[in-house]
């Protein structure tokens, strides 16, 4: 799987939209790109995932380039209990191939 | 979405003993089921992955005869941790895919927290 790069923690504003990039340059065409994320102590959460296409759901957005070198997670308006390490990754989407965790970035959300 | 469950949600134990902890898919069957670790401020580690009714493929560096790992059926995986001590104290993380179930996102349990003493 291709390797991911983000940064390694970022505020944001509680109500304001959150942004995390990632970089996977190195991705592979038949390679999707994940979002996870873990709150203190527990296991990881699905937020979503894409391709090519810009996708959405009821926690958030994920838009990527159009060379598919890189992506953001936009959590629209960002509350407190959002404060988690996210996580992207990508991967190829088929039965028993695993996920692969960087290092993440460090989202704290402040009131 | 899909839901797996862990058990136990943390445990202590005395050095030298085995633990075992349980994985559990609720709501599907889950055809692969994948065994992490985590320290405290670092990311997952994947220790394993188990197919059902297959032996586990460890990644490199993990011990298979300390960290046994039973996958008997599609619901149902286990994590062993044999003559533990305090070095294997960690947060122990499952998560399962299914060939059954389209979209192939794969779910993560809660975890274990598992302290030897």
């Amino acid at each position: 799987d291709a390797k991911t790069t983000q940064p390694t923690s970022m505020d944001c504003a509680e109500g304001r939209a959150a942004n995390l990039p990632c970089n996977h340059s190195t991705i592979s065409g038949n390679e999707y790109v994940y979002w996870y994320r873990q709150i203190h102590s527990q296991g990881p959460q699905y937020i979503i995932h894409g391709l090519k296409n810009n996708e959405t759901n009821e926690m958030a957005s994920l838009i990527i380039t159009e060379d598919r070198k890189s992506s953001t997670l936009i959590l629209p308006h960002a509350t407190l209990r959002d404060t988690a390490v996210y996580y992207c990754i990508v991967r190829v989407k088929a039965a028993g191939n695993k996920l692969t965790f960087g290092g993440g970035t460090r989202v704290l959300v402040k009131p | 979405g899909a839901v797996v469950s862990q058990h136990p949600s943390w445990v202590i134990c005395k050095s030298g003993t085995s633990v075992k902890i349980e994985c559990r898919s609720l709501d599907f069957q889950a055809t692969t089921m994948f065994w992490y670790r985590q320290f405290p401020k670092q990311s997952l580690m994947l220790m394993a992955t188990s197919n059902e009714g297959s032996k586990a493929t460890y990644e490199q560096g993990v011990e298979k005869d300390k960290f046994l790992i039973n996958h008997a059926s599609l619901t149902l995986s286990t994590l062993t941790v044999t003559s533990a001590h305090p070095e294997d104290s960690s947060f122990y993380i499952c998560s399962a895919d299914s060939l059954y179930v389209s979209g192939n996102t794969i779910y993560f349990g809660e975890g274990s927290w598992l302290t030897v003493v």
